[in-house]
């Protein structure tokens, strides 16, 4: 069965710190990676997704990840944050070439403290 | 509409009574999802209609859930004989097209608190 796993449950950081978040997954066979974020109040929005190619990509404001396949990994980054980056980040993973349905982990809050 | 819109935003029932939560999904998207949000537990994939095929009920939880897509367009989540353990955020999405690697768009949730 698929599952997503995300270690960090919460993480504060201060402004201008460097962001990583972890993603691993368990899944029998090639995927699609995304990583979602929730701003406090608003519907979640894709940051960024990793279909094929290069195994870094790059997002929205700033974030990029890294598909690191023997790890089964889909590492977060962002070198720099900022207080607007409070929010909730998702990891997620479907099947390459199955339904579009998406497998979140469980989420890390991430607090940045101006 | 521009985006996946859901109502109510808010719904507050007693215990045993049964609720409707409704997606409107982005004009033409042929996919659309319900998932769950519990504090602490994540996106918890719940149904999935895809056109005109069956849909995948496998993420419903009990019996209780029901949920129904007329016209290909507005679909209804129904919760019957409510219970405490329901209480969550019910986010509705959708994409344009089957096949994973579409961007699935989310609507903001329907907030449900049993009581």
């Amino acid at each position: 069965a698929q599952s997503v796993s995300q270690h960090n449950h919460h993480v504060i950081l201060s402004e201008a710190a460097s962001l990583e978040l972890g993603c691993n997954y368990s899944y029998g066979g090639t995927v699609n990676l995304f990583w979602y974020v929730q701003y406090p109040g608003q519907h979640l929005q894709l940051l960024l997704k990793y279909f094929s190619g290069d195994p870094l990509v790059k997002g929205i404001k700033g974030f990029e990840a890294e598909f690191i396949k023997s790890k089964f990994s889909f590492n977060l980054r962002k070198p720099s944050v900022q207080w607007s980056d409070t929010a909730e980040y998702f990891c997620a993973v479907n099947r390459k070439g199955g339904a579009n349905n998406l497998f979140f982990g469980t989420g890390t809050r991430l607090t940045v403290i101006p | 509409g521009a985006g996946v819109s859901q109502s109510p935003s808010n719904k507050v029932t007693e215990k045993g009574k049964d609720v409707e939560l409704r997606c409107d999904p982005i004009s033409g998207h042929t996919a659309l999802y319900w998932y769950r949000q519990s504090l602490g537990q994540g996106l918890e994939f719940l149904i999935y209609f895809q056109g005109n095929s069956a849909p995948d009920k496998s993420g419903l939880p009990s019996d209780r859930f029901s949920a129904e897509r007329t016209g290909g367009s507005v679909s209804t989540l129904t919760i019957q004989r409510t219970q405490q353990e329901d209480s969550a955020v019910y986010l509705c999405a959708s994409s344009s097209r089957q096949g994973a690697g579409n961007t699935i768009y989310f609507g903001e949730g329907s907030w449900l608190t049993v009581v």
